[in-house]
């Protein structure tokens, strides 16, 4: 099956700082993947997609790209706001298991 | 609904209790899942429901737990005889076909279970 390994939390980060969470993947075949975001109160609500190697998904100034050769999809955003303060889960899916795999999700706090 | 509803929010019980935890997902949507998320732990899956019938109860984690779609909209996921173990929030998500690439699935914001 799938899995997903992503860097553990928290992070702390300044207002307008650069935001990077690590995530990488392992599955048979090539999986479509995915950031879900928390926010405070809320359910998991998605955030970005990619579905093959090379793609690019962005949402909300967010972005990761599908990097086949190293099994990675990290997030990223260039000017991280207060109202980013979230837990964020990297997740992989892959056709025929007709479910999707989380990993342990970061907590990013961002501070004025 | 406008979005997936999960009821109670919050649930206290006894150990050794039977409890149900009660999904009502968006209209219209035929596929619903059933997730669990322990504490520090991303949402693990348990059973996946298409229609009325469960196409896959794999992670299920034993028999205690129970769930069931009767007509296809609401679920009710049932755990018998609760151990402090099962302490965890709760997730439901459904979504219009099954969840894959091209379709979304919509969460709700969970039932935190807390064996005492």
């Amino acid at each position: 099956g799938n899995s997903v390994t992503q860097m553990e939390g928290p992070v702390t980060l300044s207002e307008e700082a650069f935001l990077t969470i690590n995530c990488t993947y392992t599955a048979t075949g090539y999986p479509s993947l995915f950031w879900y975001v928390q926010y405070p109160g809320e359910g998991l609500q998605l955030l970005l997609k990619a579905t093959k190697a090379d793609d690019k998904g962005s949402n909300k100034g967010f972005e990761a790209t599908y990097r086949k050769e190293t099994t990675s999809f990290h997030l990223e955003k260039g000017s991280v706001q207060v109202s980013d303060s979230a837990v964020y889960f990297c997740a992989s899916y892959s056709g025929g298991y007709q479910k999707v795999t989380f990993g342990i999700g970061t907590k990013l706090q961002v501070i004025p | 609904g406008a979005g997936v509803s999960q009821t109670p929010s919050n649930k206290v019980t006894e150990k050794g209790k039977y409890v149900e935890l009660r999904c009502d997902p968006i209209s219209g949507h035929t596929a619903l899942y059933w997730y669990r998320q322990s504490l520090g732990q991303g949402p693990e899956f348990l059973i996946y429901f298409q229609g009325t019938g469960a196409a896959d109860d794999s992670g299920l984690p034993n028999d205690r737990f129970f769930a069931v779609r009767p007509e296809g909209s609401v679920s009710t996921l049932k755990i018998q005889r609760t151990e402090r173990g099962d302490s965890a929030v709760y997730l439901c998500a459904s979504s219009q076909f099954a969840w894959g690439l091209n379709t979304e699935a919509f969460f709700g914001q969970g039932t935190r279970l807390t064996v005492v």
